[in-house]
């Protein structure tokens, strides 16, 4: 069975600074890696997707996204982190074209002044 | 377009009552969803209905019905309510390409008491 670990529950960081939040998954076929956000109280959003080619995936709000297969990471970037990014992170893993999209437990970012 | 549609967006329940969660798609997609969120737990998948007239088990179907009404319509009914159901619910609905996304419902937050 596929799983997806989010190895970090909780990023504190400041205003401006850099920020990497890491997802590992564990699936010996093809996949499909997903970063969802979620604002308070709101549903979940796509951040970005990767499906197949290019390894390094930008989305939105300037975030991007490292496939790494060797190492079964997703990670997701972004240099320079505002206020508005606060919120929680959800990587997913969807197996192949068919299967059912299983979600980490999140990371939730908090940014400082 | 509103895309997923969730009803009600609150409830309060006492142990034992019963309650259907409405869900409704505007997008044409064969596919819906229902998860719950819990804190630390992430999104976990409770039924999934893949076409009109299927639908399977998820990862925790425990307590719960579910109804496709029509392809526009995915219905989640708690038949008698137990404090382990209080989460916050969302429906979703994924493009019929391989690689699309999720499109989430803005959640209905549940409370047993």
């Amino acid at each position: 069975a596929q799983s997806v670990t989010q190895l970090d529950s909780q990023v504190p960081v400041f205003e401006e600074a850099p920020v990497e939040l890491r997802c590992n998954y564990s699936s010996s076929v093809s996949v499909y890696l997903f970063w969802y956000v979620q604002y308070p109280n709101q549903g979940l959003q796509l951040l970005l997707k990767y499906l197949s080619g290019s390894t390094l995936v930008k989305g939105i709000n300037g975030f991007e996204a490292e496939f790494n297969k060797s190492q079964t990471s997703f990670h997701l970037r972004k240099p320079s982190v505002h206020i508005s990014d606060t919120a929680e992170y959800f990587c997913a893993v969807k197996r192949g074209s068919q299967g059912n999209l299983i979600f980490g437990k999140g990371t939730k970012l908090s940014v400082k002044p | 377009n509103a895309g997923v549609t969730q009803t009600p967006k609150f409830q309060v329940l006492k142990t034992g009552q019963s309650m259907t969660l409405q869900c409704a798609q505007d997008m044409n997609h064969n596919s819906m969803y229902w998860y719950r969120q819990d804190p630390g737990m992430g999104l976990r998948l409770i039924y999934y209905s893949a076409s009109e007239g299927t639908t399977d088990k998820g990862e925790v179907p425990n307590g719960y019905n579910v109804s496709r009404l029509n392809k526009r319509e995915f219905s989640l009914r708690l038949e008698s309510a137990a404090p382990s159901q209080t989460s916050v619910y969302f429906c979703a609905s994924p493009g019929e390409v391989g690689g699309s996304p999720l499109h989430f419902g803005n959640g209905t937050r549940l409370t047993v008491t």
